[in-house]
């Protein structure tokens, strides 16, 4: 099962900021948070990941808690071609047989015009 | 880069008869995986294989479904005989996955879309 929980949608306006929250309350120490997001007939896109620090490349920010149980994606100015599922997936770093991701149902933003 | 390929794109069979799809992963991925998403859900993963060697395969239905890798590059999914409840998009990904060290590159590719009726 995912070990994730996210609100199944949200919506923002076109040309702001799209904050996704994530909550991970029993994240291991050695787990990493991934976001990936899926836009419609097509596979998921790596977005991000992060273990404590925030990070932040061409795409997206990421904005982990404290304590790591809980996380947010920042869109820092959201556009139509942002409108996707958003998935929030904690994972092993170490390669192995649980180098797989677990998705759950993820949450759908809509940017409206 | 080349992507994951995938074949076909879309497919669409009756029940009880056999379908087969492929995948290409990124030159150099050892690591490949089949996930399975039905409409409304997250991918979820069939079949794991390191190079020609299943990792993990615990979530495969094996009395209808099959996978493999012969030559550790590209992966043949079947479904024999199909279900109604078969209908999805099976995604297929790849990743570098150094040993003792950490997964990089997790890329999937566009899926094939599977109608049974």
């Amino acid at each position: 099962d995912a070990k994730t929980t996210q609100p199944p949608s949200m919506d923002c306006a076109e040309g702001r900021a799209a904050n996704l929250p994530c909550n991970h309350s029993t994240i291991s120490g050695n787990e990493y948070v991934y976001w990936y997001r899926q836009i419609h007939s097509q596979g998921p896109q790596y977005i991000i990941h992060g273990l404590k620090n925030n990070e932040t490349n061409e795409m997206a920010s990421l904005i982990i808690t404290e304590d790591r149980k809980s996380s947010t994606l920042i869109l820092p100015h959201a556009t139509l071609r942002d409108t996707a599922v958003y998935y929030c997936i904690v994972r092993v770093w170490r390669a192995g047989a649980n180098s797989k991701l677990t998705f759950g149902k993820g949450i759908t933003l809509s940017v409206r015009p | 880069e080349a992507g994951v390929a995938q074949s076909p794109r879309y497919k669409i069979i009756e029940k009880r008869q056999s379908v087969a799809f492929w995948c290409n992963p990124i030159s150099g991925h050892a690591t490949l995986y089949w996930y399975q998403q039905i409409l409304g859900q997250g991918p979820k993963l069939l079949i794991q294989f390191q190079n020609n060697g299943v990792v993990d395969d615990s979530q495969l239905p094996k009395d209808r479904f099959s996978a493999e890798r012969l030559k550790g590059v590209d992966s043949t999914l079947k479904i024999q005989p199909a279900k109604l409840e078969d209908s999805a998009v099976y995604l297929c990904a790849s990743s570098l996955a150094i040993l003792g060290q950490g997964v990089y590159g997790y890329t999937f590719g566009s899926g094939t879309r599977l109608t049974v009726v």
